[in-house]
């Protein structure tokens, strides 16, 4: 158990709607990360916040956007889901100073129907 | 901009025999580099990194792996597997500043997934 926890575990939907998934990172770690991990693209760097700030952008669509919380919690919004962004979606926390050092939550399996 | 290869999708292995997983990256400056770990159905769990010094990391579970910036490979190693050691194996990379402090940002190689005959 790393210590992250994502919910939910696994989400159903169809095409077209909107989904939150939500991450905790560890106690005290500041930074989150966010990953998706499908067939097609493998696992690709998403987004990470730092203390509630956006810090370093990758390959995450204009329709997905993320924040994160006072409680340092994050949250990942995807809209006008395509069935490609079916995937899992990870989350990751590191303590400040030691970037290099992630710890993974279990994921969150999307499915668009 | 960074690139990792990994050198076969599948690899298998008999039941006490030697693990090797090769890794291969693509940066203008060495980078921090990475194994991890993804049992089914499992989130990522860090196997070993090398970031600065000894070039011969060991890791968790009795993995090892070593930096060659002559190779610009990582390639990881076990002497003898597991049958618990059924898992796929994702090779990282990251970038750091002049400082030494980690972007953040992983990079990942496409997998390797490792089959471990009795």
């Amino acid at each position: 158990d790393s210590g992250v926890t994502q919910t939910p575990k696994h989400l159903i939907t169809a095409t077209g709607q909107r989904v939150t998934l939500r991450c905790s990172p560890r106690s005290g770690d500041l930074s989150v990360y966010w990953y998706q991990q499908s067939l097609d693209q493998g696992l690709q760097f998403l987004i990470q916040y730092y203390n509630g700030e956006e810090r370093a952008k990758g390959n995450i669509l204009e329709r997905f956007s993320a924040q994160q919380f006072p409680d340092l919690h994050s949250e990942l919004n995807l809209s006008s889901l395509e069935l490609g962004d079916s995937a899992l979606y990870f989350c990751a926390s590191s303590v400040e100073g030691e970037t290099d050092t992630q710890y993974f939550g279990p994921g969150t399996r999307l499915t668009v129907l | 901009a960074q690139s990792v290869t990994q050198l076969g999708s599948h690899v298998s292995v008999s039941e006490g025999a030697l693990v090797l997983l090769r890794c291969n990256y693509s940066s203008s400056v060495p980078p921090y580099l990475f194994w991890y770990v993804q049992y089914p159905n499992q989130g990522l769990q860090l196997l070993l990194k090398y970031t600065t010094g000894a070039t011969l990391v060991k890791g968790i579970n009795g993995f090892e792996a070593e930096f060659k910036k002559s190779e610009t490979s990582f390639h990881l190693t076990k002497p003898s597997a597991h049958m618990s050691d059924a898992a796929e194996y994702f090779c990282a990379v990251s970038d750091h500043d002049a400082g030494g402090t980690s972007y953040g940002k992983l990079t990942f190689g496409q997998g390797t997934i490792l089959t471990v005959h009795p």
